[in-house]
């Protein structure tokens, strides 16, 4: 059964990078038809979207973050990755990251499969 | 532009049904939807795939309580002989082309 862990800093200064990793375990992140998603949760809110990483066709970033968001995957540990640039207060939230089955050729799908999470706290 | 619409909160008693509902915008009625549900203090958790045709296929271990249809731009989700652990927040998933777009979440409140 795959299983996803995210992992990293929980504490960020504001106009640092927010740098996590997700480790994967029970399969390999070089699957075929897959991607690997980073969502994020601020703290008595809904769920946003951030980006993922699909090894055919690259990294997809929503709008909104594209500027200061990139995504990248390392095969040879199973993991992939989340860096955010720039970083304010309102970056603070729980992380996500999740799996999903490609349904186009570009990786977008059902998230099928998440972590638990990880808190993450912008302040000085 | 995709956008999924949810109602903020949903209300039903123990042991009866409950219909959560999610609408697709314009120009998208024939997208698939994932739905989501959020416990208190825990992370999502993949309940099931629901099609424009309503077909479904669920997750692993998702009680047969747990199912969902399709009309036109809505997407349904029915949880029947609700439990108190069914107490959460739902949220609707969908997909384009590079693109992940979530409903803002419905909270489920069992009475």
């Amino acid at each position: 059964q795959l299983q996803l862990q995210e992992s990293g800093s929980g504490l960020v200064k504001p106009s640092q990078t927010l740098s996590l990793t997700c480790a994967v375990s029970g399969g390999s992140i070089s699957s075929g038809g897959y991607s690997w998603n980073w969502i994020r949760q601020p703290p008595g809110k809904g769920l946003e979207w951030i980006g993922y990483f699909y090894h055919s066709a690259g990294s997809y970033y929503n709008p909104s973050l594209k500027s200061r968001v990139s995504i990248s995957a390392d095969r040879s540990m199973n993991q992939f990755s989340l860096n955010l640039r720039s970083v304010t207060a309102a970056d603070t939230a729980v992380y996500y990251c999740a799996r999903a089955p490609s349904t186009y050729g570009s990786g977008s799908g059902a998230l099928d499969i998440w972590g638990q999470g990880t808190m993450v706290t912008v302040s000085s | 532009q995709l956008v999924l619409t949810q109602s903020p909160s949903a209300s039903a008693s123990l042991g009866a049904s409950v219909k959560v509902t999610c609408n697709l915008s314009s120009g998208h009625s024939t997208y698939a939807v994932a739905w989501h549900q959020q416990q208190p203090e825990k992370g999502p958790r993949y309940l099931m795939k629901l099609n424009s045709d309503g077909s479904h296929s669920k997750g692993d271990g998702i009680p047969d309580r747990f199912s969902a249809s399709s009309s036109g731009a809505e997407r349904y989700l029915t949880i029947s002989s609700l439990q108190s652990e069914d107490e959460a927040d739902y949220y609707c998933q969908t997909w384009g082309t590079g693109i992940q777009v979530f409903g803002g979440g419905t909270k489920l409140t069992v009475l």
